[in-house]
């Protein structure tokens, strides 16, 4: 069964440095999401990615973060000098369409700034 | 924006008992998925369910979009079967999004 994959699964950084998270979605998925869940909370939206443009973000996705496709495979999101709070689990998620459609999500990039 | 609901927050369970999980939310939606994380934090896609009810093993699900909500059932829970439940919705219109409950947290005790 097809799979969207995330690299790292775990990555631990130090306050004010970047970090790049990596996503593989599925290979015939038009839309692609990230996703962040504190934890021990709900999982949030954070931008859905389209046509190599942003189609909506939410209020937690400010100047800080951005999302890019470099290449016909990956998906990626960058968070620029990181804070304690940006700890949390990042999930990037891709469908094939728009309408009644399944989201499959990868396995999740967990995050740590010390 | 919509809004999801889910009830009870937190289930504890003996090995063997069923129980019943509620996803209630406040708009018409395109999709409705039932997700477990587990203890590694993984979301495993459980339904796709918009409407009508399927089954899967010991898992169902029943989806009333007339009435905006969904029921997760669970028969003969097992320990493996601990961990949260999530209820997510498709919002309609513009750009589509999932939007998640805050989660079930069941413990299922040998």
């Amino acid at each position: 069964e097809p799979e969207v994959t995330q690299t790292p699964s775990h990555q631990v950084t130090q306050m004010g440095q970047e970090v790049i998270l990596r996503c593989v979605p599925i290979s015939n998925h038009l839309y692609f999401y990230w996703y962040r869940q504190i934890l021990g909370q709900k999982v949030e939206f954070l931008v859905s990615f389209y046509n190599n443009e942003i189609s909506e973000k939410s209020e937690i996705f400010d100047d800080q973060f951005s999302v890019e496709r470099p290449d016909g495979s990956n998906f990626t999101l960058k968070i620029r000098s990181t804070k304690l709070e940006d700890s949390a689990m990042y999930f990037c998620a891709s469908r094939y369409s728009t309408g009644a459609n399944v989201l499959t999500f990868g396995a999740g990039s967990r995050l740590t700034v010390l | 924006g919509i809004q999801v609901e889910q009830s009870p927050p937190d289930l504890i369970l003996q090995e063997g008992a069923n129980s019943t999980l509620r996803c209630n939310f406040s708009d018409s939606v395109n999709n409705l998925q039932w997700f477990h994380q587990n203890p590694w934090g993984q979301l495993i896609n459980l339904f796709y369910i918009p409407s009508g009810t399927k089954q899967n093993g010991r898992l169902s699900a029943t989806t009333v979009a007339t009435e905006r909500y969904s029921l997760l059932y669970i028969s003969s829970s097992q320990t493996t079967d601990s961990g949260v439940y999530f209820c997510a919705v498709l919002t309609q219109g513009g750009s589509e999004k999932l939007v998640f409950g805050k989660g079930t947290k069941l413990t299922v005790n040998p």
